[in-house]
């Protein structure tokens, strides 16, 4: 089955820093990367997700590369703010598996 | 609208009783699914529905019971609580009965077995 694994599992950066987390993935056939962000005593929301026909997208601070050759993928966020403070986990599917399968998380640390 | 609603919020069992974990959804969403976190281990799927009276084990089924009845509701039960069940479980949903649709998650349920 699947295998998704997060690096780093925490990062610590200054506020208006850039911050990158990194996934790889074990199946090919895995077509669908999402990236939740979860914040204290709360459950994951999505911020932004991947296509496997897709090679980057971007929405505002926030972008995802995908490299399907390597398998891997990555959130990149740009201008860090003390609201970005949390834990990201990334995820991965494939349409006919009906199973997401998540990495690890990434406590992320915004110093001011 | 409330999205997914998850009760109880907080839960101490001891070794050997059973509970249920209930889940609701009001957005009409076909595709639920719970999760367990632990630290360091990510979300890993327990069960999951793709539409009302249709089930399926994800990851970590083992000592967990699921049913799905309507669409709206995804009650977790455990059969008999062991202390290796001691975690945060999530419940999602999302729309058009798949996973690759962003999932509308709950806030959890944070349970502690003695």
């Amino acid at each position: 089955g699947e295998n998704v694994e997060q690096h780093p599992s925490t990062l610590s950066v200054q506020e208006g820093d850039s911050a990158v987390i990194k996934c790889t993935y074990s199946d090919s056939a895995s077509n669908y990367f999402p990236w939740y962000k979860q914040e204290l005593g709360k459950g994951p929301q999505l911020i932004i997700d991947i296509r496997s026909n897709v090679g980057e997208k971007k929405d505002q601070r926030i972008a995802v590369t995908l490299n399907k050759t390597a398998k891997h993928f990555s959130l990149h966020i740009t201008e860090t703010q003390p609201e970005d403070s949390a834990v990201y986990f990334c995820a991965a599917s494939r349409e006919e598996a009906q199973k997401l399968v998540f990495g690890q998380g990434t406590r992320l640390t915004i110093n001011p | 609208n409330a999205g997914v609603t998850q009760t109880p919020k907080f839960q101490v069992l001891k070794t050997g009783q059973s509970m249920t974990l209930q889940c609701a959804q009001d957005m009409n969403h076909e595709y639920m699914s719970w999760y367990r976190q632990d630290p360091g281990m990510g979300l890993r799927l327990i069960h999951y529905s793709v539409g009302a009276g249709i089930t399926d084990q994800g990851e970590v089924p083992n000592g967990y019971n699921v049913s799905r009845s309507t669409t709206e509701d995804f009650p977790l039960r455990l059969l008999s609580a062991a202390p290796s069940q001691t975690s945060v479980y999530f419940c999602a949903s999302s729309s058009q009965g798949l996973s690759n649709q962003p999932q509308h998650f709950g806030d959890g349920t944070r349970l502690s077995i003695l």
